[in-house]
């Protein structure tokens, strides 16, 4: 069966600028969760989405957000983007969203700010 | 608030020997712990994962790793490692009942010499 799917694969943004990362997950995964991941923090949790409810976040600030669509599906939009926000972005999806649920990964979408 | 820390930064051997990457968790409920394993220009993948019972955990290729709850440790063992294994190793804990929000280790990278 297909796999989590994240597109972009690669992007560059100014400053400033606003950014949207998709996030198709496994089919019939109903949870999806995002990660950023960068060589000074390692993987860190930004949110979780279940049934299009959000579920759990993590701490990043609200320039952060998600949605998850009735699919499944799910976006997360980083606004006024800063330098710092350079970083691979991961997207895993899990079937029932439980705390011992194996989590499938993406490859991922590589974020660069300039 | 969960930390999980990791041994060792980078690990290199040579080919048919035995592997231990150390792990230790701070929480004081109840987890869920994984290790996953992120090859060359892969995605992340599961190697196995304990949430209850023997606290000796089997996995995929061979791997394996021993819950020592007086100690809060997870450690992953590799009783004779190949070339193939050469990736990065991130342990995981995830606490019980908090839905897919994990919690990484700043992972290990291990290097296997032909």
């Amino acid at each position: 069966k297909a796999g989590v799917t994240q597109t972009p694969r690669y992007l560059i943004k100014t400053r400033g600028q606003q950014v949207t990362l998709s996030c198709s997950p496994i089919s019939g995964h109903r949870s999806v969760s995002w990660y950023q991941q960068t060589p000074g923090q390692g993987l860190q949790f930004l949110f979780e989405y279940f049934s299009e409810t959000q579920r759990n976040k993590g701490n990043f600030p609200g320039r952060f957000s998600g949605r998850q669509f009735s699919n499944s599906r799910s976006e997360m939009n980083v606004s006024t983007l800063e330098l710092g926000d350079s970083a691979l972005y991961l997207c895993a999806s899990s079937l029932d969203g439980g705390s011992n649920t194996e989590a499938f990964f993406g490859q991922g979408t590589r974020l660069t700010v300039v | 608030a969960q930390s999980v820390s990791q041994h060792n930064h980078h690990v290199i051997l040579s080919e048919a020997a035995s592997l231990e990457l150390g792990c230790n968790y701070s929480y004081g409920g109840t987890v869920n712990l994984f290790w996953y394993v992120q090859y060359p220009g892969q995605h992340l993948q599961l190697l196995l994962k304990y949430f209850s019972g023997d606290p000796l955990v089997k996995g995929i290729k061979g791997f394996e790793a021993e819950f020592i709850k007086s100690k809060f440790s997870f450690n992953l063992r590799k009783p004779s490692v190949q070339w193939s294994d050469t990736a990065e190793y991130f342990c995981a804990v995830n606490a019980e009942n908090y839905g897919q929000n994990f919690v990484f280790g700043p992972g290990t990278r291990l290097s296997v010499l032909p």
